[in-house]
């Protein structure tokens, strides 16, 4: 099956700072990536929806400059939490797809802030 | 409305036996696909199984089968000779295609999932 790596699966950081984390296809290239977070016993929530060169699609109640998502390549997508704060802590988690293809996850990031 | 349903907040199965974890699913959508993947306590999203929703028959993969039927909009999910390593949350996810500024694309949305325990 269709591999998708994250970078880095978990950091801790300080209130205030930002934090970038790496989603990359490895062995196939996605049309499209999607960012979803996940708190503890919940299910996944999609954040936005990139596609490679174009602006991303964020969720209803989703801060697009709090989350900042950068797709620039058919296998690299990146999400920057800005001035993360405690309550940003959560599992996130990243897919990519091609088409209506099945989307395939990574391993997921888990951020906590301090 | 709750898109997909899974009523199970946790199961528990035999080592060796068969269990089916519940999912419904509401949606206006002709054309749909239906997902279940498994999440380990590592929380990584492992793919197990598909169904479209124009395919007639039920999706089979190995241990795993959907049961299928479109009319009562369910899509369960059984796991044939259960294995301590299945003990795990199960999530049921339905993928339609979403239109918006002039593009779209197909997004997934997830039940809340059921955590299936393997008792020895």
């Amino acid at each position: 099956g269709a591999v998708v790596s994250q970078h880095p699966s978990w950091v801790i950081c300080k209130s205030g700072t930002s934090v970038k984390i790496e989603c990359r296809s490895l062995d196939f290239q996605a049309t499209t990536m999607f960012w979803y977070r996940q708190f503890p016993k919940q299910s996944l929530m999609l954040m936005a929806t990139s596609n490679e060169g174009s602006k991303a699609t964020y969720e209803q109640g989703v801060e697009k400059d709090k989350f900042l998502i950068n797709h620039a390549s058919l296998t690299l997508s990146t999400l920057t939490v800005t001035s993360a704060h405690p309550e940003d802590s959560s599992f996130y988690i990243c897919s990519a797809s091609l088409g209506q293809e099945t989307q395939y996850f990574g391993p997921g990031t888990r951020l906590l802030v301090l | 409305a709750q898109k997909i349903t899974q009523t199970q907040p946790g199961m528990f199965v035999q080592e060796k036996e068969a269990v089916t974890l519940d999912c419904t699913y509401d949606t206006s959508d002709q054309s749909y696909g239906l997902f279940w993947y498994k999440q380990p306590s590592s929380g990584e999203m492992i793919f197990l199984i598909y169904q479209g929703s124009y395919d007639e028959q039920n999706a089979t993969e190995g241990r795993y089968s959907l049961n299928f039927q479109k009319a009562r909009k369910s899509a369960n999910l059984v796991i044939s000779a259960s294995q301590l390593g299945d003990s795990a949350m199960y999530f049921c996810a339905m993928r339609e295609f979403y239109q918006y500024s002039g593009a779209g694309s197909y997004q997934l949305t997830f039940g809340k999932g059921t955590k299936l325990s393997v008792i020895p």
